[in-house]
C-alpha cells in the first residue's frame, strides 16, 4: 500500500526566505506526483504536476523535482512572500483502474512578514 | 470556465440523520473522484466514477456511505445514519479522461460537522 511522507509539518520562516518542503513515497511505481496548495477552509489548488518520466517541473518561484527511484520529491519555493503561507499538500498516483492520489498530511507553511 | 463545485459548503446535522452531499463536476469531465479529508488523518480516497459507473468504491468506509452519478455529470455522496467520526471535509474532484496521466482538479469541499 502507498504511503506519503511530508516533512517538516510545519515551517515557519521569514519573509524572502528560501525554503524546501519534502515529499517521500514508499512505493515508486507512480505515473505521476502532484503538489497542491489548501488555504484554511478552501479546496485544493493544483500548483505542479510531475509526470514519472519529469524530473522537474517550475512554475514562477515554485519548483518541484522528483526522483522516483528513491520515492523522494522536493518543493523549492524562492523568495518567499507572506501570501505564500499555507498547508502544502503532495499526492502521488499509482495503481490501476481509479488511478486516485493518495496524499501526505500536508506542511503547515507559515511566512513572516 | 466554471471549476468543480460542490454544495453545501458547510451541513452541520445531528447524529443519526442521514445527509446528502453535492458534486457539479467541469463540463465534459468523464472521470470523478470523492475525497475525504479528517482532522489528524489527511486526504483519503472514497470512490470513482467513470461516467455513471463506479468501478472502485474501495474507499468507502462503511455500508452507511453510497455515492450515484447521473447523466455523467452530477454526483452526490450520500451518508446515512450519520455518526461523530464522519465529520470531516468532503471534497470532489474532476478530470477530463480516465487514466493516470489527466490533472485532477478539486471542487471547494463540503464540510460536515455531525453533532
Amino acid at each position: 500500500k502507498q504511503e506519503v511522507t511530508q516533512i517538516p509539518a510545519a515551517l515557519s520562516v521569514p519573509e524572502g526566505e528560501n525554503l524546501v518542503l519534502n515529499c517521500s513515497f514508499t512505493d515508486s511505481a507512480i505515473y505521476n506526483l502532484q503538489w497542491f496548495r489548501q488555504d484554511p477552509g478552501k479546496g485544493l489548488t493544483s500548483l505542479l504536476l510531475i509526470q514519472s518520466s519529469q524530473r522537474e517541473q517550475t512554475s514562477g518561484r515554485l519548483n518541484a523535482s522528483l526522483d522516483k527511484s528513491s520515492g523522494r520529491s522536493t518543493l523549492y519555493i524562492a523568495a518567499s512572500q507572506p501570501g505564500d503561507s499555507a498547508t502544502y499538500l503532495c499526492a502521488v498516483r499509482t495503481g490501476a483502474g481509479s488511478y486516485q492520489l493518495t496524499f501526505g498530511k500536508g506542511t503547515k507553511l507559515s511566512v513572516i512578514p | 470556465g466554471a471549476g468543480v463545485s460542490q454544495s453545501p459548503s458547510n451541513k452541520v446535522t445531528e447524529k443519526g440523520k442521514d445527509v446528502e452531499l453535492r458534486c457539479d463536476p467541469i463540463s465534459g469531465h468523464t472521470a470523478l473522484y470523492w475525497y475525504r479529508q479528517s482532522l489528524g488523518q489527511g486526504l483519503e480516497f472514497l470512490i470513482y466514477f467513470q461516467g455513471n459507473s463506479a468501478p472502485d468504491k474501495s474507499g468507502l468506509p462503511s455500508d452507511r456511505f453510497s455515492a450515484e452519478r447521473t447523466g455523467g455529470s452530477v454526483s452526490t455522496l450520500t451518508i446515512q445514519r450519520t455518526q461523530q467520526e464522519d465529520s470531516a471535509v468532503y471534497l470532489c474532484a474532476s478530470s477530463l479522461q480516465q487514466g493516470p496521466y489527466n490533472e485532477q482538479f478539486f471542487g471547494p469541499g463540503t464540510r460536515l460537522t455531525v453533532l
